[in-house]
């Protein structure tokens, strides 16, 4: 089976720009959430998606929103970018079983 | 709120010898534990969890871990690494709650293998 796909692999963009970033589910997952990892930290939560609706926000500005469609994959968009917001997302989708399972992720780079 | 601390930053551990990293949370009721192992570049992999029951638990690649509820505690052991072993470990803390779920995650622990 396939797991959680992200795309795209990697991306650069200039401050101020807008950007998305896409997650597939591994299949049946119905729920998706998004993080934020940093160079040299940890991964820090900014969303939760379950049936469409978003479940839970972490502590990140208005500049970032997600949506999740009817076959749950799940977009995440950021406005008006910052060279802080250079960093690895990671989706991660789950059965709202306790365990998450995480894609590859999107390295992005704002100059 | 919840919180997760990994005291050791970078460890260095001979190849054939034996792991621990440490990994102490705080959580207001009974905590789901997690260690989670990042290749670089790459995504997160589980390697194993807690949620009740034994405090002793099995993962994947021979990793076990030991909760240990009066210390606040989730240490993550290998009786013998190997050189692929080698890659950054992150211990986290989930709540889950009303189709809620969040993960908390330390600030990772890197492992070096040496020959």
């Amino acid at each position: 089976d396939a797991g959680v796909t992200q795309s795209p692999t990697h991306l650069i963009k200039t401050r101020g720009q807008q950007v998305t970033l896409r997650c597939s589910p591994i299949s049946g997952h119905k729920s998706v959430s998004w993080y934020q990892q940093v160079l040299g930290q940890g991964p820090q939560f900014i969303f939760q998606y379950y049936e469409k609706e978003e479940r839970g926000r972490g502590n990140f500005p208005d500049r970032f929103s997600a949506r999740q469609f009817p076959n749950y994959s799940s977009e995440l968009n950021v406005n008006a970018l910052l060279l802080g917001d250079s960093a690895l997302y990671l989706c991660a989708s789950s059965l709202l079983s306790g365990e998450q399972y995480f894609g590859p992720g999107t390295r992005l780079t704002v100059t | 709120a919840q919180s997760v601390t990994q005291p050791d930053i970078h460890i260095t551990v001979s190849e054939g010898a034996s792991l621990e990293l440490r990994c102490n949370y705080s959580y207001g009721a009974t905590p789901y534990l997690f260690w989670y192992v990042q290749s670089p570049g790459q995504g997160l992999q589980l390697l194993l969890k807690y949620f009740s029951g034994d405090t002793l638990v099995q993962g994947i690649k021979g990793f076990e871990a030991e909760f240990k509820r009066s210390q606040s505690s989730f240490n993550l052991r290998k009786p013998s690494v190997h050189w692929s072993d080698a890659a950054e470990y992150f211990c986290a803390v989930g709540s889950f709650n009303f189709g809620n779920e969040k993960l908390t995650f330390g600030t990772g622990t890197r492992l070096t293998i040496i020959p």
